[in-house]
């Protein structure tokens, strides 16, 4: 089965604008987790959904958001972008949310964002 | 404040010999996940660990949860180039609201050089 897609692999944005970036999990997976990854501070956790409520938020600013849709795919939004928000972002998905924590997930290959 | 510490963080050794990786916590899982991620990918899931004292092996990959179910160990047999990457560790932890939040480590970077 496919695995989970996130798209766009790559962006290049300006200082202030804002960017959305999507997660479709694999088929029947209804858990959709978002982490942010930098050299410095490693894999960061943003936020979780599950059946489109967010379930769990990681210590982002309220600049980062997310929602999910009733078919398990979920957005991410950032506004108001900053130099240090370049990062890696990556989505990871799950049956649900216990079996992700305790058994893992699948990860995205991620989207590089590059903010200038 | 990390909660789940590797050891070492940078690692290079040539292709052929053995290695072994930390993760360490002052706290208790109830399960802990090792992954392995290649540069510009995302990370993929090795092992699940659930058990105190358990022990799990991958072709040539040992995977170990301490008896406290607070440490797990990786170890590398015969390393090869294919296994160059960033090892992560990552466990369950229960969040003030009662939900459970997976942390990771800190990372094990590994080069194996042919």
């Amino acid at each position: 089965k496919a695995g989970v897609t996130q798209t766009p692999r790559y962006l290049i944005k300006t200082r202030g604008q804002q960017v959305t970036l999507s997660c479709s999990p694999i088929s029947g997976h209804r858990s959709v987790s978002w982490y942010q990854q930098t050299p410095g501070q490693g894999l960061q956790f943003l936020f979780e959904y599950f059946s489109e409520t967010q379930r769990n938020k990681g210590n982002f600013p309220g600049r980062f958001s997310g929602r999910q849709f009733s078919n398990s795919r979920s957005e991410m939004n950032v506004s108001t972008l900053e130099l240090g928000d370049s990062a890696l972002y990556l989505c990871a998905s799950s049956p649900d949310p216990r079996t992700g924590a305790e058994y893992g997930y699948t990860f995205g290959s991620g989207t590089r964002l590059t903010v200038v | 404040t990390q909660l789940l510490e590797q050891s070492p963080q940078f690692l290079s050794i040539q292709e052929g010999e053995n290695l072994t990786v930390y993760c360490n916590s002052s706290s208790v899982f109830s399960s802990l996940q090792w992954y392995r991620q290649e540069p510009g990918e995302g990370p993929v899931l090795l092992v699940t660990v659930v058990t105190g004292g358990e022990v799990k092996k991958l072709k040539r990959l040992t995977f170990q949860f301490g008896d406290a179910r607070k440490d797990s160990s990786l170890h590398i047999t015969a390393a090869q180039p294919g296994d160059t990457g960033l090892y992560l560790c990552a466990g369950p932890l229960l969040n003030s609201g009662g939900y459970q939040k997976v942390t990771f480590g800190t990372g094990t970077k590994l080069q194996v050089i042919p």
